[in-house]
């Protein structure tokens, strides 16, 4: 089944300490992106990536960051948490060139 | 200025109701068209795409009107199952998406 998978799905964490959230797609697409999302200000893109080391900032990329060593996991690195960041995140992955776009369950993450 | 202007809503319409929602964007140099829906705590899925010459898909038409730069999605004879937020797309170019803010759409039985 064509999928993309995120982990954890909910995080309650504390300001400061480090977390990744991962993200894996199985259907060999190129491109590859982050988005938070929160009440009144819909999706906003924090990080995407056209390709394997190839990575971009989005609208919205302080106080993260991502890499993209395989073609299939995207993780994204919350290096020192703060409350602010307490979103909605989820990825998202699409053939280059298309907005046709699949999108990970989403995780819920709180920073207290 | 956003990118992409949507009205919030919420619509609530009967069964059976037609409704339109319209969204408007800002670069005019964009490429691509799309509406997503999005149901409660769930991540959005890819609704349809919007051509230039407008498409339908059952109960569903969306239209997309480059001179106003508006794009607009149609859905005939709601269903309870309709109820969900639509999310209208814009692609500026290299995969590079920007999202409205979602019109919330609820059908009442």
């Amino acid at each position: 089944e064509a999928q993309v998978t995120q982990n954890p799905r909910y995080l309650i964490t504390v300001t400061g300490k480090k977390l990744t959230v991962t993200c894996s797609q199985n259907m060999n697409h190129e491109y590859m992106s982050w988005y938070r999302q929160d009440p009144g200000l819909g999706l906003r893109q924090i990080y995407y990536s056209m390709n394997v080391e190839v990575t971009d900032k989005g609208d919205v990329p302080e106080g993260y960051k991502v890499s993209r060593k395989e073609k299939r996991n995207f993780p994204l690195i919350l290096e020192s948490p703060s409350p602010n960041q307490t979103s909605l995140y989820f990825c998202a992955s699409s053939l280059v060139g298309t907005g046709e776009q699949y999108f990970g369950p989403g995780t819920r993450l709180t920073v207290t | 200025r956003k990118e992409v202007e949507q009205d919030p809503g919420p619509f609530n319409v009967p069964e059976g109701a037609t409704v339109a929602f319209n969204c408007t964007y800002s670069n005019s140099a964009s490429q691509s068209f799309f509406w997503y829906r999005q149901d409660c705590r769930k991540e959005p899925k890819l609704l349809m795409s919007v051509y230039s010459s407008g498409n339908e898909d059952g109960r569903f038409t969306a239209q997309l009107n480059r001179a106003s730069q508006y794009i607009s999605l149609l859905i005939r004879d709601s269903k309870l199952s309709d109820s969900a937020t639509y999310l209208c797309v814009v692609n500026a170019g290299a995969n590079n998406l920007f999202f409205g803010t979602g019109t919330r759409l609820t059908v009442i039985p």
